[in-house]
């Protein structure tokens, strides 16, 4: 069973928007975890990492983990159409990535 | 900081060939990653050394794959023979032994076996 999984989409938002990207984990002593964003054609960058209960906020991103139903979202406000690209999550060990969710923000 | 380095950043081969891709990690990061990255398959580990010494090669798909660091500053992935199957594009990345520090990805190498 793969660490994180991420089966949603492609996901489209209209600029201005809030962009919600959504991972699962299957092991449930999972503490931490991290977003990675990755433009067409480049590498994956870290964005954001989270290692408790609850909400994370660095500007615009919101990393949210929910240990009781063992998810972790990434939140965007006010997406941009720069926010364009694929997120990858993955867990406290970053050997096993998800396969990703492509976001398109429409101007 | 210059990054993380790869070189070639396009490989083009003929099925059968022998390729090596190299890698420069971060100076001071001592963990460092071979990713490979299919559409199908998605970012896949391959193989991660700690201090130059290999720790899981568990995801390395055949024997015709293999890698090394024979010092803290460059690693190098083979492939020998190679396949078309093999056609990917293939990352290394380096870090901090320890959390909560995430990965520094090189550019990538995109490989076409033909």
């Amino acid at each position: 069973q793969k660490e994180v999984e991420q089966n949603s989409g492609p996901l489209s938002v209209p600029e201005g928007a809030i962009a919600s990207l959504n991972c699962t984990y299957s092991d449930r002593g999972s503490q931490s975890f991290f977003w990675y964003r990755q433009y067409s054609g480049k590498s994956p960058e870290l964005i954001m990492f989270i290692y408790s209960n609850g909400d994370k906020e660095d500007g615009r991103f919101t990393a949210q983990l929910n240990k009781a139903s063992q998810y972790v979202s990434l939140l965007i406000r006010d997406s941009q159409p720069s926010d364009s690209a694929t997120y990858l999550c993955a867990g406290r060990s970053q050997f096993y990535f998800g396969t990703g969710t492509s976001l398109t923000v429409i101007p | 900081d210059a990054g993380v380095i790869q070189s070639p950043r396009h490989e083009v081969t003929e099925m059968g060939q022998e390729v090596t891709l190299r890698c420069k990690p971060i100076s001071g990061h001592n963990s460092l990653f071979w990713y490979r990255q299919t559409m199908m398959r998605g970012l896949e580990l391959l193989i991660y050394f700690n201090n130059n010494v290999p720790i899981d090669d568990s995801g390395m798909p055949e024997d015709r794959f293999s890698a090394k660091m024979p010092n803290a500053s460059f690693s190098t992935l083979k492939i020998q023979p190679s396949e078309p199957r093999d056609s990917a594009v293939y990352f290394c990345a380096s870090s901090l032994p320890s959390h909560p520090y995430g990965y520094t990805f090189g550019s990538g190498t995109r490989l076409t076996v033909v």
